[in-house]
């Protein structure tokens, strides 16, 4: 039972270039969720998506993009890397858009150079 | 602005000992309270969801409360075992769309020494 799953699980990035960050789930969920995690601070929502074809913004939406194809598929691009997005990201799903335990992926530790 | 507040940020315990983690928040509108568990270099897990309703929810050794009027949710884990020590994180929904979006405390790092 494989859950969900990051990859890459590390990056180093140059300023300016771009990558896509891979989150799949095998649990049929219909909610995903990409957070970010930085030092002294609480895990902040990037964006979300609640079902194939459906995305919106979260608290720091800025620099990256989504979509959402498939339910298993959720991944992160980031168009134009800056030291300011080095953190580990972490992609997380549910059963429902509403309630329910949300399953986080082990994250993507990223550095931008 | 909201926010989530746990306190303290890191905690040490011996082996055996009842201990209560907190999580303070502002915005008494809430509709779910969850704790989860971070260890080191991994993902989060869940570990008790209390739904608005709710004033309490509890899985073998934890318990965890809600009171909305105080702005205060409380995790109760009893007997601590050194396979406790890890950081908790509390999150409380981020906003009023009626998806999973939450928003975290920045966690209490807990170490129950043998």
């Amino acid at each position: 039972n494989a859950g969900v799953t990051q990859t890459p699980k590390f990056q180093v990035l140059k300023t300016g270039q771009s990558m896509t960050l891979q989150c799949a789930q095998d649990m049929n969920h219909e909610y995903m969720s990409w957070y970010r995690q930085d030092p002294g601070m609480g895990l902040r929502l990037i964006h979300y998506s609640v079902g194939a074809g459906i995305t919106d913004q979260g608290e720091v939406p800025n620099g990256y993009n989504v979509s959402r194809s498939t339910t298993e598929d959720f991944p992160l691009r980031l168009l134009s890397a800056a030291p300011s997005q080095t953190s580990v990201y972490f992609c997380a799903s549910s059963w429902s858009r509403g309630t329910g335990e949300l399953f986080f992926g082990e994250g993507s530790r990223l550095t931008v150079l | 602005k909201q926010e989530v507040t746990q306190i303290p940020a890191a905690l040490s315990v011996p082996e055996g000992e009842n201990l209560v983690l907190n999580c303070s928040f502002t915005d008494s509108a809430i509709y779910n309270l969850q704790w989860f568990r971070q260890d080191p270099g991994k993902g989060l897990t869940s570990l008790l969801l209390i739904q608005s309703s709710q004033r309490e929810q509890t899985s073998g050794r934890l318990n965890a409360s809600l009171d909305k009027s105080s702005g205060r949710s409380t995790l109760y884990i009893a007997a601590s075992q050194p396979g406790d020590s890890a950081t908790y994180l509390c999150a409380r929904d981020l906003d009023q769309t009626g998806a999973n979006n939450l928003f975290f405390g920045t966690g209490t790092r807990l170490t129950v020494i043998p």
